[in-house]
């Protein structure tokens, strides 16, 4: 069976800080795929990052980073010098590969960025 | 580009009556959709995987009568909320699931449609 653990519920920074949200997974699959996706008030969920279980290069995007360790089966995300219009709900997911495709949800962190 | 749009974005209804929902990519074919729902603080919950030209599969406590699912092409997949009750209001989420491009295999989310039963 999978599993994501997002033990972060909730977090709050002031504008500027960096945040790091944790996601920890498990699964017995050899090639798997990770995700980040945010949930901002609106509802829409919008995706973020997809990394699979060969690729372990740490990934930037501007503001957002991933770092992918399988040693401890973590998926971390940080927001660097984090912004009001950050503030949302952060999933992270796993799906196997081949036909189980389906997406394992965390329980997501709800992140409160402060001016 | 993987768009994925939702219609309506939110519906007031009476119970009893039945309620669609659609669901489209817009800018690439997907052979799988997905439909969850979503309580309020919390995370999102499976209702079913939708394959394009075959019968939904739906996960363990789902009503399979009451939530009729439809996938008649590459682009399109409806659910339609049958009978509805109070009980049924949530919000509801569509996603459809790349199969190519920069990121195969990714779902993308529509934007929800949120449905009250009166």
């Amino acid at each position: 069976a999978q599993k994501v653990t997002q033990a972060q519920t909730e977090i709050s920074v002031v504008e500027k800080e960096d945040v790091t949200l944790d996601c920890v997974y498990e699964t017995r699959d050899t090639t798997y795929y990770l995700f980040w996706y945010k949930q901002p008030p609106s509802g829409e969920l919008v995706f973020l990052i997809r990394r699979n279980s060969f690729d372990e290069q740490n990934e930037i995007s501007g503001r957002y980073s991933w770092n992918f360790q399988k040693s401890t089966s973590s998926f971390n995300f940080t927001i660097t010098a984090s912004q009001v219009v950050d503030s949302a709900v952060y999933f992270c997911a796993l799906s196997g590969g081949g036909s189980n495709y389906k997406l394992t949800f965390g329980k997501g962190t709800l992140l409160t960025v402060n001016p | 580009g993987a768009v994925v749009s939702q219609h309506p974005s939110w519906v007031i209804c009476k119970s009893g009556t039945s309620v669609k929902i659609e669901c489209r990519s817009l800018d690439f074919q997907a052979t799988t959709m997905f439909w969850y729902r979503q309580f309020p603080k919390q995370s999102l919950m499976l209702m079913a995987t939708s394959n394009e030209g075959s019968k939904a599969t739906y996960e363990q406590g789902v009503e399979k009568d009451k939530f009729l699912i439809n996938h008649a092409s590459l682009t399109l997949s409806t659910l339609t909320v049958t009978s509805a009750h109070p009980e049924d209001s949530s919000f509801y989420i569509c996603s459809a699931r790349t199969r190519t491009g920069p990121n195969p295999y990714t779902q993308y989310f529509g934007p929800g449609t949120r449905l009250t039963v009166l």
